[in-house]
C-alpha cells in the first residue's frame, strides 16, 4: 500500500539559510498535517491543510510557511533557519471520510541546522 | 494542563512477556479518539491501535490491546508476547471533538513517550 512520502529524508542547513520539506501524501487523502518534534521531545503540531486550504495552526513560527498545491502534495517552507529549527518534520495525511481520522506518518525529514 | 499523560518515561520488559504503557487524558468532550503510535530508532511513527470513546469493547489488534477505563480516563496499552522489536518510543494520542461534514483537521494531542526496552 502507498505510504506518505517525503523529501529530503535528511537536510543539513547552516543558521540564517532556507529550507523546503516536501510532503505527498497518501492518494485520495486530502488533509496534511505537519509536525515538528525536537529531540526526545513528542511531536508538535505545525499546521494542517484540507483541500488545499489551511485547516489549523499550531505552534508554526512565522519564519515557516506552508501551502498545499493542487496536487494534494505540501511544502513546508523555512526561512532565516536557527539552531533551534533542528528536528525531526513529520508529515502525516488522513482521509477525510476515515472512520476515525487516523492519521498516516510519513518516515519523517532529519533537519540538521549547523 | 497537559492533555495526554504518559508517566513512565522508560519501561524495561523481558522478551516473551506482557508490558503495560500507562496513558491518561483529560477531556470535556464527550466525543473523542484515542491513538497509539510506535516510534523505532529510525524514526517513523507507526500508528498501532485506536479506540473511540462510543467504544464499549477495548481494541485490539494482534498483541497490541487497548485497556479503556472511561471512568478513570486512561487508555493503557498491553503489548502481549514482547518481541525484541518492539523496543521502541511509544506515543499516546488524543484527538478532541466530532469530524464535521466540512472537514477539518482534529489535531491529535500526544504525551511525551514512553521507551520501551525489550530485554532477550
Amino acid at each position: 500500500a502507498a505510504g506518505v512520502i517525503q523529501s529530503p529524508r535528511h537536510l543539513i542547513k547552516e543558521k540564517r539559510e532556507t529550507a523546503t520539506l516536501k510532503c505527498y501524501p497518501i492518494p485520495r487523502h486530502d488533509t496534511v498535517y505537519w509536525y515538528q518534534q525536537g529531540p526526545g521531545q513528542d511531536p508538535q503540531f505545525l499546521i494542517s491543510f484540507y483541500e488545499k486550504m489551511q485547516s489549523d495552526k499550531g505552534s508554526i513560527p512565522d519564519r515557516f510557511s506552508a501551502q498545499q498545491f493542487s496536487d494534494y502534495h505540501s511544502e513546508l517552507n523555512m526561512s532565516s533557519l536557527e539552531l533551534g529549527d533542528s528536528a525531526l518534520y513529520f508529515c502525516a495525511s488522513s482521509p477525510r471520510q476515515g472512520p476515525y481520522n487516523e492519521q498516516f506518518f510519513g518516515p519523517g525529514t532529519r533537519l540538521t541546522v549547523l | 494542563a497537559q492533555k495526554i499523560t504518559q508517566t513512565q518515561p522508560g519501561m524495561f520488559v523481558q522478551e516473551k512477556e506482557a508490558v503495560t504503557l500507562d496513558c491518561t487524558y483529560d477531556t470535556s468532550d464527550q466525543s473523542y479518539g484515542l491513538f497509539w503510535y510506535k516510534q523505532p530508532s529510525s524514526g517513523e511513527m507507526i500508528f498501532l491501535i485506536y479506540q473511540g470513546s462510543y467504544d464499549e469493547q477495548n481494541a485490539t489488534e494482534g498483541r497490541y490491546s487497548l485497556n479503556f477505563q472511561k471512568a478513570r480516563k486512561s487508555a493503557n496499552l498491553v503489548i502481549s508476547a514482547s518481541q525484541l522489536g518492539d523496543s521502541a518510543m511509544y506515543f499516546c494520542a488524543m484527538r478532541e471533538g466530532r469530524l464535521h461534514a466540512s472537514g477539518g483537521s482534529y489535531i491529535p494531542t500526544f504525551g511525551r513517550g514512553t521507551s520501551l526496552i525489550v530485554h532477550p
